[in-house]
């Protein structure tokens, strides 16, 4: 149980494109998902939290109107970078807890984004 | 002080030694912490919770020193495929399910 799944897992774009990523929890509801940045050699940074039917929290530093989150369903959650820019090329996870509070997050297998 | 930090490694290491990792939180208030695995260009895996002193599963024991606010992860008999980042998590806040990951420490284990 607990299979995060991410869409695309790959994408190159021109720079200047909007790219959505998609993260599916595949066996559970998930009311809280979470979205995270990794820049090489780095560790993972928050992004922000996408609640299911209300507005994402974004971390401090995070624009929100670059970065929409939508989490219209209890197994869906989007990210799109609109505009995309070479720096925000990134490997962009997601992740999702099996119930409310819980502290044990379950992360999908990432995207890959490339803006030329 | 960064709110987790992290042996920054890397280490390399023959097949069959014992290798421990440290990672030191800022928060006092923290009650659990993780250790996740993650492998190239992989997203990170659950290895190990702690929520009190200590826990161990097989190879792998990991312990908590509230006192000091540090924990370990020590892996006994290391194997060629534990060979990957290891990242200490710590919650910002009790219950509110965000989580701070440390800078990561490399492992490679060495035929």
């Amino acid at each position: 149980g607990a299979v995060v799944s991410q869409h695309p897992s790959r994408v190159i774009c021109k720079s200047g494109t909007s790219v959505k990523i998609e993260c599916r929890s595949l066996d559970f509801q998930a009311t809280t998902m979470f979205w995270y940045r990794q820049f090489p050699k780095q560790s993972l940074m928050l992004m922000a939290t996408s609640n299911e039917g209300s507005k994402a929290t974004y971390e401090q530093g995070v624009e929100k109107d670059k970065f929409l989150i939508n989490h219209a369903s209890l197994t869906l959650s989007t990210l799109t970078v609109t505009s995309a820019h070479p720096e925000d090329s990134s490997f962009y996870i997601c992740s999702a807890t099996l119930r409310q509070g819980a502290d044990t997050q379950y992360f999908g297998p990432g995207t890959r984004l490339t803006v030329l | 002080r960064k709110e987790v930090e992290q042996d920054p490694g890397p280490f390399n290491v023959p097949e069959g030694a014992t290798v421990a990792f440290n990672c030191t939180y800022s928060n006092s208030a923290s009650q659990s912490f993780f250790w996740y695995r993650q492998d190239c260009r992989k997203e990170p895996k659950l290895l190990m919770s702690v929520y009190s002193s200590g826990n161990e599963d097989g190879r792998f024991t990991a312990q908590l020193n509230r006192a000091s606010q540090y924990i370990s992860l020590l892996i006994r008999d290391s194997k060629l495929s534990d060979s990957a980042t290891y990242l200490c998590v710590a919650p910002i806040i009790q219950g509110a399910q965000k989580l701070v990951f440390g800078q990561g420490t490399r492992l490679t284990i060495n035929p």
